[in-house]
């Protein structure tokens, strides 16, 4: 089956730490893979995209970075987390469809 | 730049009541029109794709329509199992990526 793989599922990290959050696909190739962000009462914010191996395009200015070092991984990372990194990342990928994994609850103290 | 705007952004239904939950879009060259279910602490969950005016889908209580404008949720008899964050997407022709509204928090009380 076609799946979308996201860890981990929560997390608390200090100020100042690194990031990095992994986001692996199953059952397909060559997908568009995508990294979102969304804050509590809030909606899907984009932060990267990638249409293959090593291409990334970012949304927005930020503390993060991407990369997808393989066909089926994409990975979110920060080489110092803020207390605004902190929400409810999620991976996307163009897998059956427009398919999520289950999130990484990252919360900065 | 696409706009998706879903309302209303709460609903709360007794069980049974039907109701629609409307989004509203704007994009150059729409490609499809993705709905997902969302529980508390999940990624979204999809549901539906709808790709053209005038098609429509269903999913057990669920139905889904599609105008040039916007699309309808529509929920018939719903239970409390339904009880979710409802999102609506669109995918557009000209980018490699879809937005999303910010979703309407349904509430099915027994």
């Amino acid at each position: 089956s076609q799946t979308i793989h996201q860890w981990p599922a929560t997390l608390v990290q200090p100020v100042g730490s690194p990031l990095s959050l992994e986001c692996t696909v199953e059952g397909t190739s060559n997908p568009n893979l995508y990294w979102y962000r969304q804050a509590a009462g809030r909606g899907l914010q984009l932060l990267f995209y990638s249409v293959g191996i090593g291409q990334i395009s970012s949304e927005v200015p930020q503390n993060l970075s991407a990369s997808r070092p393989q066909d089926r991984q994409f990975i979110l990372s920060s080489k110092k987390l803020l207390l605004s990194d902190s929400g409810f990342y999620l991976c996307a990928g163009t897998v059956n469809g427009y398919t999520f994994g289950s999130g990484t609850r990252l919360t900065v103290v | 730049e696409d706009q998706v705007t879903q309302s209303p952004e709460a609903l709360r239904l007794q069980e049974g009541e039907s109701s629609s939950l409307n989004c509203s879009y704007t994009v150059s060259g729409l490609r499809g029109l993705f709905w997902y279910r969302q529980d508390p602490g999940k990624g979204p969950e999809f549901l539906f794709t709808l790709y053209s005016a005038g098609e429509e889908k269903e999913k057990e209580r669920l139905k889904a329509t599609l105008t040039k404008k916007e699309s309808f949720l529509h929920i018939t008899a719903p239970k409390p199992e339904d009880s979710a964050t409802y999102l609506c997407a669109v995918h557009s022709g000209g980018y490699q990526k879809v937005t999303f509204g910010t979703g309407t928090k349904l509430q099915v009380i027994p």
